[in-house]
């Protein structure tokens, strides 16, 4: 029989180029944010945080952007390496509450 | 740090024995996940403890599946009986902060199981 699976969006970029991944996250009480990058037979990685009272933050070679107006996470990659490939989740929190998104595969083309 | 240590790292079993994996967090963590991942699924967060009290077991699909944390440096995730559909990738996680919440969690290699 036909096996339904969870359909990942796929973001396909040329080497060297800059990636934009992109999440809606559901509660807009949320006040913490995590994205993770996980790669094929690993555990999730944490990559970088942002708390609701910014809208931006920078780490090495990657930015967090939090728009909670329309609650909207992004998470940019500058100058995409192959090491980049994975899939890449958010995460948002509230209190003991927290979600995982289901994730978007990226994939460096040469 | 050795990071957050599971065991054993794949399983093959056969449908109707038991099943248990085993969780290491990370010293000094008080917080404790376990994850199981599916292509149908994505990733489902199944029960979690903090301070080795569980907090939310709301994820646990069924009576067949307990989870235990005896002390803070160890957990175990049970299946008893096991089903074909239980086969997944089990991912422990740890993190240190308040109880429940989001915080950074550090995941483990996974187990990866087979119900056959």
């Amino acid at each position: 029989g036909e096996s339904v699976g969870l359909h990942l969006p796929t973001l396909s970029v040329q080497e060297g180029d800059n990636s934009i991944i992109n999440c809606a996250y559901s509660n807009s009480a949320s006040d913490y944010f995590i994205w993770y990058k996980q790669e094929s037979g690993k555990g999730p990685q944490f990559i970088i945080d942002i708390r609701s009272n910014m809208d931006k933050r920078q780490g090495q070679r990657v930015t967090v952007l939090l728009n909670k107006t329309v609650k909207h996470l992004s998470l940019q990659i500058a100058a995409t390496q192959p090491g980049d490939s994975a899939v890449y989740f958010c995460a948002e929190s509230y209190g003991q509450n927290f979600v995982f998104g289901p994730g978007t595969r990226l994939s460096v083309l040469p | 740090d050795a990071g957050v240590i599971q065991s054993p790292r794949h399983e093959v079993t056969e449908m109707g024995q038991e099943v248990t994996l085993r969780c290491k967090p990370i010293s000094g963590h008080n917080s404790l996940f376990w994850y199981r991942q599916t292509m149908m699924r994505g990733l489902e967060l199944l029960i979690y403890f903090n301070n080795n009290v569980p907090i939310d077991d709301s994820g646990m699909p069924e009576d067949r599946f307990s989870a235990k944390m005896p002390n803070a440096s160890f957990s175990t995730l049970k299946i008893q009986p096991s089903e074909p559909r239980d086969s997944a990738v089990y991912f422990c996680a740890s993190s240190f902060g308040l109880a429940g919440g989001l915080i950074e969690q550090y995941f483990g290699p996974g187990t990866r199981l087979t119900v056959t």
